[in-house]
C-alpha cells in the first residue's frame, strides 16, 4: 500500500520561501510509472494543482504559480519536495502531495494522497 | 482557462436516496473528467476517472457519466459514509488540471 506523508514548517513569514517534503513509502519513486504532484486547498475552498515531477526530474507547473514554484526529487530518500517563493497570506492553505498515473492525462488522476499539512503565512 | 461549475453547491438528502451532482465545463473536455470525495480534515479520494470509470475499491453505487461539457456523478443509494464534499476535476485543457468548487452533501 502506497503511503505519502508531507512534512515541513507550519508557519512561514511573508516574502519567505515555503518548503515542504513528501516522503513516499510502500513504493519506489525511482521505479518510474507515476507522476508525483503537489496540490493545495485554501481554507474552506476548492483544490488547486501546483505541479508535478517525474522520477527523472522532469517537471510541469501550473502557469499561475510557475514563476514561484520549484519541485524537486530525491530518489535516494524516496522523497519529492516543493518550494514556493515570495509567499503572501494568499498562499495560506493545506498542501497535499499526491500520486498521479503513468502517462498522458492519467498523470492528473490522483489515486494516493498524503494527509495534508496546513501552512500559514503570517508574520 | 476552462471553468468547471458544479450544481448544486449544497445538497441535503437522506440515507437510501438517489442523488445526482452535475459538473459543467465552459468548453468541451471530451471525457477527461474525474470525481473525488472529501471528508472533513481528510484528503480527497478518487472515485471516478475518465468520466465513467470506477476507481478500484470504490463501491458500485457510485457512477459517472457524460462527455463534452456536461457530466454527472450519481450515488444510487446513499449510505451514511457518503456524506461529504464532492469535487469534479478536468484534465483536458490549459492549465492542465482544474477542479470544480465542490458540492457539499449533508444528511437531511
Amino acid at each position: 500500500q502506497v503511503q505519502l506523508q508531507e512534512s515541513g514548517p507550519g508557519l512561514v513569514k511573508p516574502s519567505q520561501t515555503l518548503s515542504l517534503t513528501c516522503t513516499v513509502s510502500g513504493g519506489s519513486i525511482s521505479s518510474g510509472g507515476y507522476y508525483w504532484s503537489w496540490i493545495r486547498q485554501h481554507p474552506g475552498k476548492g483544490l488547486e494543482w501546483i505541479g508535478y515531477i517525474y522520477y527523472s526530474g522532469s517537471t510541469y507547473y501550473n502557469p499561475s504559480l510557475k514563476s514561484r514554484v520549484t519541485i524537486s526529487v530525491d530518489t535516494s530518500k524516496n522523497q519529492f519536495s516543493l518550494k514556493l517563493s515570495s509567499v503572501t497570506a494568499a498562499d495560506t492553505a493545506v498542501y497535499y502531495c499526491a500520486r498521479g498515473g503513468s502517462s498522458g492525462y492519467s498523470k492528473y488522476y490522483f489515486d494516493y494522497w498524503g494527509q495534508g499539512t496546513l501552512v500559514t503565512v503570517s508574520s | 482557462d476552462i471553468q468547471l461549475t458544479q450544481s448544486p453547491s449544497f445538497l441535503s438528502a437522506s440515507v437510501g436516496d438517489r442523488v445526482t451532482i452535475t459538473c459543467r465545463a465552459s468548453q468541451g473536455i471530451s471525457s477527461y473528467l474525474a470525481w473525488y470525495q472529501q471528508k472533513p480534515g481528510k484528503a480527497p479520494k478518487l472515485l471516478i476517472y475518465a468520466a465513467s470509470t470506477l476507481q478500484s475499491g470504490v463501491p458500485s453505487r457510485f457512477s459517472g457519466s457524460g462527455s463534452g461539457t456536461e457530466f454527472t456523478l450519481t450515488i444510487s443509494s446513499l449510505q451514511p459514509e457518503d456524506f461529504a464534499t464532492y469535487y469534479c476535476q478536468q484534465l483536458n485543457s490549459y492549465p492542465p488540471s482544474t477542479f470544480g468548487q465542490g458540492t457539499r452533501l449533508e444528511i437531511k
